[in-house]
């Protein structure tokens, strides 16, 4: 079955730059939306088709794509960013859809 | 402001079923594709399947755990997804959540348990 692949975690000091990877072999061919997800919440979309932000996200979040990987930066990291992200996008056919394991970001 | 509110989870004893069912307002709900993904207790987002509009065919996809065994469907007219789970089994437990994937609800609990 497909997968995609993300670091467990990733660790950074308040304001710095948090860089968040996902990789899969169908993503030079199909966008890639990443979620965050705060504990006891539901996910919300932080960036769809693999760099667009969503109406009410911060500016502080990008994203980008690069062969068969895609990229969610945060930039000026702060505290309330401290969750777990995850990355999403649709095998080669279309029809399944897959997420990351998801990474959980300290700060 | 788009709602979905899911509800009928609860305790089930392997090989029984559940039917959950979705709720949504605020949005255009037979235009939109919907799915259930759910989360096992301290585990990671797995998505479950989606069922398409009508416009765009109807058409159903279920991941492979699942296949066989859970049966997605929607109302349109009441704005309504189901997800009709049988032959329940313990690696089911999980929170399921109905999304659109930009809208998320809070999700309803399941544990399947002896």
């Amino acid at each position: 079955s497909y997968e995609l692949t993300q670091p467990p975690s990733v660790s950074v000091s308040p304001g710095q730059t948090a860089v968040i990877t996902c990789s899969g072999d169908a993503m030079s061919k199909q966008y890639t939306h990443w979620y965050q997800q705060k504990p006891g919440q539901a996910p919300v979309l932080v960036m769809f088709e693999d760099s667009e932000r969503p109406p009410g996200i911060s500016e502080r979040f990008s994203g980008s794509s690069s062969g068969t990987a895609v990229t969610l930066t945060i930039t000026g990291v702060q505290a309330e960013d401290e969750a777990d992200y995850y990355c999403q996008s649709v095998d080669f056919s279309g029809s399944s859809l897959v997420f990351g394991g998801g990474t959980k970001l300290t700060v | 402001e788009v709602q979905l509110v899911e509800s009928g989870g609860g305790l089930a004893k392997p090989g029984e079923s559940l039917r959950l069912s979705c709720a949504a307002s605020g949005v255009i709900f037979n235009t939109a594709w919907m799915n259930w993904v759910r989360q096992a207790p301290g585990k990671g987002l797995e998505w479950v399947g989606r069922i398409k509009s009508q416009k765009a065919g109807g058409a159903i996809d279920y991941a492979a755990p699942v296949k066989g065994r859970f049966i997605i469907s929607r109302d349109d007219s009441t704005g309504t997804l189901f997800l009709q789970m049988n032959n329940l089994k313990t690696e089911d437990t999980a929170v399921y959540f109905c999304t659109t994937r930009i809208n998320w609800g809070q999700g309803t609990l399941v544990t399947v348990s002896a």
